[in-house]
C-alpha cells in the first residue's frame, strides 16, 4: 500500500498570503489529522477529519481551515499567514474502526513564510 | 487534560549501550500511549504503541517499552544502540481511546537520540 502523501512538500510565502496544503491518506483510511511542527511549540494537533465531517479542533486561530473531500483526501488552508505559521504541517491517516487503530503520518509540508 | 512529558530533550549514547528516553503521562484515565521516531526532513514513523493488554510492548528495530501505571510512565529502551537510531523521538498519548478522541494525540516535546560510534 502506498504511504500518505502530502503536497507540496515545501512552500514559500508571504504574510498576508493564503496557503492550501493537501493530503490523501492510505487507501481505506477514512480519518485523517493534522498536525503543525515548530521548534518551540512542538508537535500541535489542528484538527481530525471524518467522513467528511471535522471531529475534532485542536486550539488555533480560526484562520486555520480545513475539509475532507469523498475520497477521504484532506485539505487545510491557512489565511492571512502570519511569520509564526512557518512550520512543519503533517497530516496523518487511520481507519478509525473499532479498536484502537494507529496513526499513519505522510512526510509532511514545509511552509517558510517570510 | 492529558499532557505527555518526556524527559530530557537531547541523550547520548555510545554505540552498543543501552537506550533509554523517558516519558510520563498524566492522565485521569489509562491512556492508549505510541512511540514514534523522526528523521530529518520526514515525517513520524510508528515504533510501538500500547492499547490494553501485555504492559510490555515490543516494537521495531528492537526497541520496546513497558506501560507502569503506577509510575505514569512509558519509557523507551533498546539494548544496544545503532548508529542508524540517531533521530528525534516522540512519546504520544490518546487520553480518551475508546471515546470521542480518535485522532487528537498529544505529543511530548521530543527527544534527540546521539549515537556516537
Amino acid at each position: 500500500k502506498a504511504g500518505v502523501t502530502q503536497t507540496p512538500r515545501y512552500l514559500i510565502k508571504t504574510r498576508g498570503q493564503q496557503v492550501t496544503l493537501s493530503c490523501s491518506p492510505i487507501s481505506g483510511h477514512r480519518s485523517v489529522s493534522w498536525y503543525q511542527q515548530t521548534p518551540g511549540q512542538g508537535l500541535q494537533f489542528l484538527f481530525e477529519y471524518f467522513s467528511e465531517t471535522q471531529r475534532n479542533k485542536g486550539n488555533f486561530p480560526g484562520r486555520f481551515s480545513g475539509r475532507q473531500f469523498s475520497n477521504s483526501r484532506s485539505e487545510m488552508n491557512v489565511s492571512t499567514l502570519e511569520l509564526g505559521d512557518s512550520a512543519l504541517y503533517l497530516c496523518a491517516s487511520s481507519t478509525r474502526g473499532g479498536t484502537y487503530n494507529e496513526q499513519f503520518f505522510g512526510p509532511g509540508t514545509r511552509l517558510t513564510v517570510l | 487534560a492529558q499532557s505527555v512529558t518526556q524527559l530530557g530533550s537531547h541523550v547520548s549514547v555510545s554505540e552498543g549501550a543501552l537506550v533509554l528516553l523517558r516519558c510520563n503521562y498524566s492522565s485521569s484515565v489509562p491512556p492508549y500511549l505510541f512511540w514514534y521516531v523522526q528523521y530529518p526532513n520526514q515525517g513520524l514513523q510508528l515504533l510501538l504503541k500500547y492499547t490494553t493488554g501485555a504492559t510490555l510492548v515490543k516494537g521495531i528495530n528492537g526497541f520496546e517499552a513497558e506501560f507502569k501505571k503506577s509510575e505514569t510512565s512509558f519509557h523507551l529502551t533498546k539494548p544496544s544502540a545503532h548508529m542508524s537510531d540517531a533521530a528525534e523521538y516522540f512519546c504520544a498519548g490518546d487520553s480518551n481511546a475508546g471515546g470521542t478522541s480518535y485522532g487528537k494525540l498529544t505529543f511530548g516535546q521530543g527527544t534527540i537520540l546521539t549515537v556516537h560510534p
